[in-house]
């Protein structure tokens, strides 16, 4: 079965230091997004990606975040300086039609630990 | 208001029961719903559509109130492995996002 890969599977970083999370969607996906969760709290909406450009955005994401497609296969998603509240799991998703909500399939996640 | 509102639970029942979630969502223009599961720190897995009609998928039942914006998901003949959170989720119309309640945690005990 196809699966969304994500990397690394846990990221501990320092405060106020960039990090990248990366993805590689199923390969026929064309839809691609990232949400987040909090430990204890629900999953969240970050972004979603469509055609090389953000599609839709949550209040979350803000100037600190960015998405990009650098090669055809990886997605990935760059905090420019990461606060204490950005410890979350990061999820990759992907999915073949846009709308309705079907399809999606998730990664298994990042864990980023600020500290 | 919470745009989707879950039992908050946990719910511990024995291996053989039956249980219920609830679940309530705020936006009317929601068109799609779902039941994920989601084990201790992994990402939610589809567990089931939810359609209008309501549905069936082996031990699981799911129906959906579009009048009272309300869904449902029935487990019966409860499993040990059915142990984890249950997240009804929806998605509005015209959007590919999906929001997710915070989730009911199941535990099946022996």
């Amino acid at each position: 079965e196809p699966e969304v890969t994500q990397t690394p599977s846990h990221q501990v970083t320092q405060m106020g230091q960039e990090v990248i999370l990366r993805c590689v969607p199923i390969s026929n996906h064309l839809y691609f997004y990232w949400y987040r969760q909090i430990l204890g709290q629900k999953v969240e909406f970050l972004v979603s990606f469509y055609n090389n450009e953000i599609s839709e955005k949550s209040e979350i994401f803000d100037d600190q975040f960015s998405v990009e497609r650098p090669d055809g296969s990886n997605f990935t998603l760059k905090i420019r300086s990461t606060k204490l509240e950005d410890s979350a799991m990061y999820f990759c998703a992907s999915s073949v039609d846009r709308g309705r909500g079907y399809g999606y399939t998730f990664g298994s996640g990042t864990r980023l630990t600020v500290v | 208001r919470k745009e989707v509102e879950q039992d908050p639970g946990p719910f511990n029942v024995p291996e053989g029961a039956t249980v219920a979630f609830n679940c309530t969502y705020s936006n009317s223009a929601s068109q799609s719903f779902f039941w994920y599961r989601q084990d201790c720190r992994k990402e939610p897995k589809l567990l089931m559509s939810v359609y209008s009609s309501g549905n069936e998928d082996g031990r699981f039942t799911a129906q959906l109130n579009r009048a009272s914006q309300y869904i449902s998901l029935l487990i019966r003949d409860s499993k040990l492995s059915d142990s984890a959170t249950y997240l009804c989720v929806v998605n509005r119309r015209g959007y590919s996002t999906l929001t997710f309640g915070k989730g009911t945690m199941l535990l099946v005990s022996p």
